[in-house]
């Protein structure tokens, strides 16, 4: 059993296009987060959601829509891709996520490519 | 806003060398992890670190908190070719509202 699940693995989509990927834990997380990871390895935090609520929203640009309709789920759809939307995402979930508790470990989903040409 | 920094970007070792990356974040840090990503995989959990000063082992890898709570060290001692990947130290501040803030990595290679 997968603990944190994405779909698509790879994307492939024209400059404009809108999609969307889906991420799924099975953890029992009440915090679920989307980083992106650009050509250089840079981990950077888009958002955060602890039990559906938005709690982190990193100056992401407002193509840029997270929805999660339950704890366990967390999507993220993109509208008018550009070119600097290719990276891979990454999906994670953790026990907690609020600063001044214990964060504990971040479990990250396998990623989904996507390159916009 | 919070910023990680790790160092070096890049090594390269002969496998039997050892090798250390170091982290240092611009704020004090709550807790501070590390994450290992094989190329192609996802990050994987290491290890947390929680106290000043503490010093943790795996085997081969020895993870140090500063004192000050605001630097890291990761050494591993007589890599292997399966110690090959990035290391990501990530630290969560202890301002309200932050999330984990990953540094840039350490790619390490290691040649037999």
């Amino acid at each position: 059993d997968t603990a944190v699940s994405q779909t698509p693995k790879y994307l492939v989509t024209q400059m404009g296009n809108d999609k969307s990927i889906k991420c799924e834990q099975n953890l029992g997380h009440d915090t679920m987060y989307w980083y992106k990871q650009d050509s250089k390895k840079f981990l950077k935090i888009m958002f955060s959601y602890n039990n559906k609520e938005l709690i982190i929203n990193e100056t992401v640009p407002n193509r840029f829509s997270p929805k999660s309709p339950d704890k366990a789920h967390l999507n993220l759809h993109i509208n008018s891709l550009e070119l600097g939307d290719s990276a891979v995402y990454f999906c994670a979930s953790s026990q907690a996520g609020l600063a001044g508790t214990n964060t504990g470990e971040l479990f990250f989903g396998e990623g989904s490519r996507l390159t916009v040409l | 806003g919070q910023q990680v920094m790790q160092i070096p970007q890049y090594q390269h070792v002969q496998e039997g060398e050892d090798f250390t990356t170091y982290c240092n974040s611009s704020t004090t840090l709550s807790n501070i992890q590390w994450y290992k990503q094989r190329p192609g995989g996802h990050p994987v959990f290491l290890i947390q670190l929680v106290k000043s000063g503490e010093v943790k082992k795996q085997k081969r890898l020895t993870f140090q908190f500063g004192e000050a709570k605001k630097n890291s060290s990761l050494h591993i001692t007589a890599t292997q070719t399966t110690d090959v990947g990035t290391y990501f130290c990530a630290g969560l501040s202890d301002q309200a509202g932050t999330a984990l803030i990953f540094g840039k990595g350490t790619t390490l290679s290691v040649s037999s």
